[in-house]
């Protein structure tokens, strides 16, 4: 694919049930982003890998939250007993850096619903 | 205290107008910025990036950044509807390290 693929593109959730969602990044890109959006929060960082370093995962905004990347390549984000507070779009974006600025490309997004 | 501020709007103006957007930051290190912009139900996608200091202009887009102030701004000359959109302001030290986005501001131009 050209772009980054996000799926399932909406979900809708019990309060209290796990969710997966998963991103694939563009082929070689080394960095990849996660963040959550909504309207009262903007744009939030939660979690970033970039190739083989520890990943930083100062936006978890609570142990529920997790991540991995496997293999350098596609992740997944996973919300355990989700709230409704945890209801937005979870956007993820991917880059490779070069000489000079990086572009991050990014994914339709999940729209995640907790009811 | 985040590390890039931006007002999250929404900012509405009449078609014609001139926009301003803006976002200020802490980080002395930053090196680039770039300016993102997305549409309803869309992912963000670059829109201008500025290397340090000055500006530059492509269109009816001018970006600003003043390293001294750590402020930077985005300006929109002749505004048109198919300019709402929500824009984010985005930097980073260099290559290899990881972007900062700010929250993102809501522009709606009306007609």
């Amino acid at each position: 694919g050209a772009g980054v693929s996000q799926s399932p593109s909406n979900k809708v959730t019990e309060k209290g049930k796990d969710v997966e969602l998963r991103c694939d990044p563009i082929s070689g890109h080394t960095a990849l982003y996660w963040y959550r959006q909504s309207l009262g929060q903007g744009l939030e960082f939660l979690i970033y890998f970039q190739g083989n370093s520890a990943p930083d995962k100062s936006g978890l905004p609570s142990d529920r939250f997790s991540a991995e990347r496997t293999g350098g390549s596609v992740s997944t984000l996973t919300i355990q007993r989700t709230q409704q507070e945890d209801s937005a779009v979870y956007l993820c974006a991917s880059s490779q850096p070069t000489g000079g600025y990086t572009e991050a490309f990014f994914g339709q997004g999940t729209r995640l619903t907790v009811v | 205290q985040k590390e890039v501020e931006q007002d999250p709007g929404p900012l509405s103006v009449p078609e014609g107008a001139i926009v301003s957007l803006n976002c200020t930051y802490s980080n002395s290190a930053f090196q680039y910025f770039m300016w993102y912009r997305q549409y309803s139900r869309k992912g963000p996608e670059l829109l201008m990036y500025t290397y340090s200091s000055g500006n530059k202009e492509d269109g009816r887009f001018t970006a600003q950044v003043d390293k001294s102030s750590k402020y930077i701004s985005l300006f929109i000359r002749d505004s048109q509807p198919s300019d709402s959109a929500t824009y984010l302001c985005a930097m980073e030290m260099g290559a290899g390290n990881m972007l900062t986005f700010g929250g993102g501001t809501r522009l709606m131009v009306k007609p």
